[in-house]
């Protein structure tokens, strides 16, 4: 089955940095690629996908990049503010027929003001 | 729109019962998943519901079970319970339309606790 490995777990920034996480995955049929942000005490929301037709994607200060080759997909928080702390969740999965996620660890981002 | 929801929130059970969680989906979603999520394990894949039917499942023993009615709301179960069931559980709805690869709109959860 697929296997998603989510590093680093633990990311600890200053207010106006940039954040990197990256995440690997094991199947090279998985086309579509969710990350989820999770506040404490909060429901999972997700905040960008990417599909694997597409090698780059941005929503503001979010982007995500996808490397089909090398089965890696990494987000990128530009200017952190302290409202990006949460535990950030990346997710592999074939859509159509057998849709069964596989998610990362986990990453904890602390954005220190 | 109402968000998803799910009954309860909280939950304390013993060794060996068994327990009944439920999940509302958005108004007009068909598909509902459920998630275990723990500290150690992270957010699991448990199974997903399309038109009252399991049409994907993870890998967690048949102690869980789920259901789907013709509103789309969803039940999930877990019968003799052991102490590694202990977690939050997740729903989450989407249109269902895509069979994955569609936003998933989670709840916010049940905590079980198992004594």
């Amino acid at each position: 089955g697929e296997n998603v490995e989510q590093h680093p777990s633990t990311l600890s920034v200053q207010e106006g940095d940039s954040a990197v996480i990256k995440c690997t995955y094991s199947d090279s049929a998985s086309n579509y690629f969710p990350w989820y942000k999770q506040e404490l005490g909060k429901r999972p929301q997700l905040i960008i996908d990417i599909r694997s037709n597409v090698g780059e994607k941005k929503d503001q200060r979010i982007a995500v990049t996808l490397n089909k080759t090398a089965k890696h997909f990494s987000l990128h928080i530009t200017e952190t503010q302290p409202e990006d702390s949460a535990v950030y969740f990346c997710a592999a999965s074939i859509t159509g027929g057998s849709y069964i996620p596989t998610f990362g660890r986990g990453t904890s981002l602390i954005v220190h003001p | 729109k109402a968000g998803v929801t799910q009954t309860p929130r909280y939950l304390i059970k013993t060794r060996g019962q068994q327990v009944t969680l439920s999940c509302s989906p958005i108004s007009g979603h068909r598909s509902v998943s459920w998630y275990q999520q723990t500290p150690g394990q992270g957010l699991q894949f448990l199974f997903e519901y399309f038109s009252e039917t399991q049409r994907n499942k993870g890998n967690f023993p048949g102690r869980f079970s789920g259901r789907q009615f013709s509103n789309s709301r969803s039940e999930m179960n877990v019968s003799t319970l052991e102490l590694g069931d202990s977690a939050l559980y997740l729903c989450a709805s989407s249109l269902g339309h895509g069979g994955g690869g569609e936003t998933q709109y989670f709840g916010p959860g049940t905590r079980l606790l198992v004594l």
